[in-house]
């Protein structure tokens, strides 16, 4: 079984050019977590989706960013017209549906951005 | 709000040490406690989950203790390894969209 894909691994974009990030959950997970890691800071939540759905998008840029998760195909993560301050590790994490609430979440090895 | 605080920030201890990490949360109302290590440039490898309703979660080496009462949980490694070094994050899972609020973090240096 394999674990939570990401791609690509490392991604260069100069200002004003299109992110896509994708994440294929681990296979049966139904549920996919965005979070961000800005360089020397912690790990912040950033959307969390089920198929079709976003559940919580609380912790998302209100401009630029959108996150999607078709019922086909891996979730992506977009950013329209990144900046300079975009630059940092995004990790998507899946976890199944579990009727004791437990969700634990099993992360990717993450997507590294690069704005120059 | 959900915050979550690790100490000590750094650590380093000779090979073979038992060492105890700490992490405190302000709302105690979690659904499960979640410890992570990151090694440097990689991703998270899940360790231990604690669900509410449990006081610890024990693997090989490793034990996490939970008291929601004073919002705290301790991750202790027993004769630690240099491979043992990393980052080591916790996470409360609060309930609602499932989103983990994360702890700064320790890091870890194993010394042979």
């Amino acid at each position: 079984n394999a674990g939570v894909m990401q791609n690509p691994r490392h991604l260069v974009r100069r200002r004003g050019q299109e992110a896509r990030l994708r994440c294929s959950p681990m296979k049966g997970h139904s549920h996919v977590y965005w979070y961000r890691q800005l360089p020397e800071e912690g790990l912040k939540f950033m959307v969390y989706l089920q198929k079709e759905n976003i559940i919580d998008e609380s912790g998302m840029p209100k401009e630029r960013f959108s996150a999607e998760f078709p019922k086909e195909g891996p979730s992506i993560l977009r950013i329209q017209q990144v900046v300079r301050g975009d630059s940092a590790a995004y990790f998507c994490a899946s976890s199944p549906f579990s009727l004791a609430g437990t969700y634990e979440q099993y992360f990717g090895p993450g997507t590294r951005l690069t704005v120059t | 709000k959900q915050e979550v605080t690790q100490i000590p920030a750094a650590l380093s201890v000779p090979e073979g040490e038992n060492l105890v990490l700490n992490c405190s949360f302000t709302d105690s109302a979690i659904y499960n406690l979640q410890w992570f290590r990151q090694d440097p440039g990689k991703g998270l490898t899940s360790l231990l989950l604690i669900q509410s309703s449990q006081r610890e979660q024990t693997s090989g080496r490793l034990n996490a203790s939970l008291d929601k009462s004073s919002g705290r949980s301790t991750l202790y490694i027993a004769a630690s390894q240099p491979g043992d070094s990393a980052t080591y994050l916790c996470a409360a899972h609060t309930g609602g969209g499932n989103k983990l609020t994360f702890g700064t973090g320790t890091q870890l240096k194993v010394e042979l």
